[in-house]
């Protein structure tokens, strides 16, 4: 069965690195997202990306963040300059249409910020 | 803005034990309503959706779900639980839309512990 996977599983970083959190939507997915968790939270919606352009994003979402479809296959979201708050589980997601809107998440990668 | 309230923080049932999840929603029209569920370490898997027609839809797993509209809520149920059932369960809403991509808005989860 076809399934969106991330890497790395968990990443740790120091406060003020970029990183780089990849995934890889299932492969005639078109629409794609990331969402976070910071433990004992809610998933909050991040951002949706479909035909090479960003199609929503939230108010976390500010200039730290961006989103890349560098290829054909991976969908990354990288954090610029990284804050202690960033910590987070962060799931990437994708969807075949928007006609029923069904979601297909990763595994997550934990971003541990010290 | 739409919203997704899950009143229960945590759960406990015996296994063999019916169980039921509330969700109540917040949407000025009619939403996509999903149930997820998370193991722990793993991603967020589909149990079951809705989008129109019969309020009451069945998912994997055994589970299912009604739509009642009057109450705004969306409750998951399943007749009879199994220790495998233990996980984070995560009521969300979607928009309807067509040709961009929607966010889902969570509630903030129902952890369900089943005793042996």
């Amino acid at each position: 069965e076809p399934e969106v996977t991330q890497t790395p599983s968990h990443q740790v970083t120091q406060m003020g690195q970029e990183v780089i959190l990849r995934c890889v939507p299932i492969s005639n997915h078109l629409y794609f997202y990331w969402y976070r968790q910071i433990l004992g939270q809610k998933v909050e919606f991040l951002v949706s990306f479909y035909n090479n352009e960003i199609s929503e994003k939230s108010e976390i979402f500010d200039d730290q963040f961006s989103v890349e479809r560098p290829d054909g296959s991976n969908f990354t979201l990288k954090i610029r300059s990284t804050k202690l708050e960033d910590s987070a589980m962060y799931f990437c997601a994708s969807s075949l249409s928007t006609w029923d809107n069904e979601q297909f998440f990763g595994p997550g990668t934990r971003l541990t910020v010290l | 803005a739409q919203s997704v309230t899950q009143p229960d923080i945590h759960i406990t049932v015996s296994e063999g034990a019916s169980l039921e999840l509330r969700c109540n929603y917040s949407y000025g029209a009619t939403p996509y309503l999903f149930w997820y569920v998370q193991s722990p370490g793993q991603g967020l898997q589909l149990l079951l959706k809705y989008f129109s027609g019969d309020t009451l839809v069945q998912g994997i797993k055994g589970f299912e779900a009604e739509f009642k509209r009057s109450q705004s809520s969306f409750n998951l149920r399943k007749p009879s639980v199994h220790w495998s059932d233990a996980a984070e369960y995560f009521c969300a809403v979607g928009p309807f839309s067509s040709g961009s991509a929607r966010q889902l808005t969570f509630g903030s989860g129902t952890q369900l512990t089943v005793l042996p």
